[in-house]
């Protein structure tokens, strides 16, 4: 079956502190894995996708096949990081988990 | 604004009544998907269309579900005979190609009374 799946519905930290969003997904096939948040009042964005390896707004996303992973970590949260983010497995459509409510306090 | 754009953002109807949504992609991209969201739950896949061709349904789009994408250009997703389950996000999103960036619009947020 393919599933993804992010454990956390909420995630609270304060500001400078590491933030690590947890990813999990099943698939078969040679997975493509992306990010996508969506910031209050505003539309659904990608923020990240595993083959460009790019760091986005100081998020980085690493894949391990072995583990079946793919978690959003960000080294210092800042306020404006607050959003909703979603993990996706892209199968020619997008795949999303239930979503991570990150609210970082100052 | 040359992002997707849906129509309306909202929409309250009466159970048993039938509505119409539009989403207009992003002019070059080929790929259009329309997507459900729920409360507390991610977007879940309803349909997508490559140009004007409709090339895969989700079992979650019962027959009273209908999408057409006539010129490859705008899309209709069109729900008959409302009901109360139907209430929900829709959202709709565009892509140039698999699996690259996808695009997504406002939402339509239904609400059946």
């Amino acid at each position: 079956a393919q599933r993804v799946t992010q454990p956390e519905k909420l995630l609270s930290v304060f500001k400078g502190a590491p933030v690590e969003l947890k990813c999990n997904y099943s698939y078969s096939g040679s997975p493509e894995l992306f990010w996508y948040v969506q910031y209050s009042r505003q539309r659904l964005q990608l923020l990240l996708r595993h083959i460009s390896r790019e760091s986005i707004k100081g998020f980085t996303a690493d894949l391990n096949k072995g583990e079946t992973s793919f978690h959003l970590k960000k080294p210092f949260a800042q306020e404006e990081d607050s959003a909703m983010y979603y993990c996706a497995l892209g199968t020619g459509k997008l795949i999303f988990g239930q979503g991570t409510t990150l609210q970082v306090k100052p | 604004d040359t992002g997707v754009s849906q129509d309306p953002r909202h929409k309250i109807t009466k159970r048993g009544q039938n509505v119409t949504f539009r989403c207009d992609p992003i002019s070059e991209h080929n790929r259009l998907y329309w997507y459900r969201q729920t409360l507390g739950q991610g977007p879940e896949f309803l349909t997508y269309f490559q140009n004007e061709a409709q090339l895969e349904k989700s079992r979650l789009l019962s027959d009273r579900f209908s999408a057409e994408r006539p010129k490859g250009s705008f899309s209709t997703l069109e729900i008959q005979r409302t009901e109360q389950g139907d209430s929900a996000m829709y959202l709709c999103a565009s892509e140039e190609s698999t699996n690259t960036e996808a695009f997504f619009g406002q939402g339509t947020r239904l609400t059946v009374v």
